[in-house]
């Protein structure tokens, strides 16, 4: 059972353009959602979070929505550097157990 | 200097075997966790242990033993190798009331012939 979603495998934009990726989770029971990045031949890094009790959170470039009657969540980066060029993983998970369940990635390709 | 090691970083062996990876956290942390990724990217928990205490104990083969000698160690032995247990191998850890942000080792690539 695929509770965490990322439906779409890749995103290629322009560097400068606007990044959008999405997340779809099944369980309501989630009430934390985090982003990480990762690039090749390294572990996943955390890039940002919102509890479900916020819809926004925003830290420089990044910003995550949250749609709660949706089950949606999505990562915006503005504007998208060559840098940020990997996999980005959605995770959720509930009541600060530290058991977060995965999406399976988007790979972003930032062109310069 | 790394925050999350794990050795080896690669680990070729046959089926049947015996193994071990090997995981420190020099963040402090109490909470330490692993992770196997498959061929479908997907990063599924296996374990964690909280203070050298087992908390998450996913449905994995007993084959898989995970061991915490103290809070900053956590390994993770695995007898009798199967073809199936192929995938890369993650080691992380989070501290206290943010339990659900975790700091990831680079990753074991485990494969068995």
């Amino acid at each position: 059972d695929q509770q965490v979603k990322q439906n779409s495998p890749s995103l290629s934009v322009q560097e400068g353009r606007i990044s959008i990726l999405n997340c779809d989770y099944t369980n309501s029971m989630f009430d934390y959602f985090l982003w990480y990045k990762k690039y090749p031949a390294e572990g996943p890094t955390f890039l940002i979070s919102i509890s479900s009790i916020k819809d926004k959170n925003e830290d420089g470039r990044f910003t995550v929505f949250l749609n709660k009657s949706a089950k949606h969540l999505s990562l915006h980066i503005v504007p998208s550097q060559p840098g940020d060029s990997a996999v980005y993983f959605c995770a959720a998970s509930y009541s600060n157990a530290g058991k977060s369940t995965f999406g399976d990635g988007t790979t972003l390709t930032v062109k310069p | 200097d790394t925050a999350v090691s794990q050795t080896p970083k690669y680990l070729v062996t046959q089926m049947g075997n015996d193994k071990s990876i090997k995981c420190e956290q020099n963040l402090g942390h109490d909470t330490m966790y692993w992770y196997k990724q498959d061929s479908k990217k997907f990063l599924k928990i296996m374990f964690s242990y909280n203070n050298k205490e087992l908390i998450i104990n996913e449905t994995v083969p007993n084959r898989f033993s995970p061991k915490s000698p103290d809070k900053a160690h956590l390994n993770l032995h695995i007898n009798s190798l199967e073809l199936g247990d192929s995938a890369v191998y993650f080691c992380a850890s989070s501290y206290g009331q943010t339990k659900n942000i975790q700091y990831f080792g680079a990753g074991t690539r485990l494969s068995v012939l």
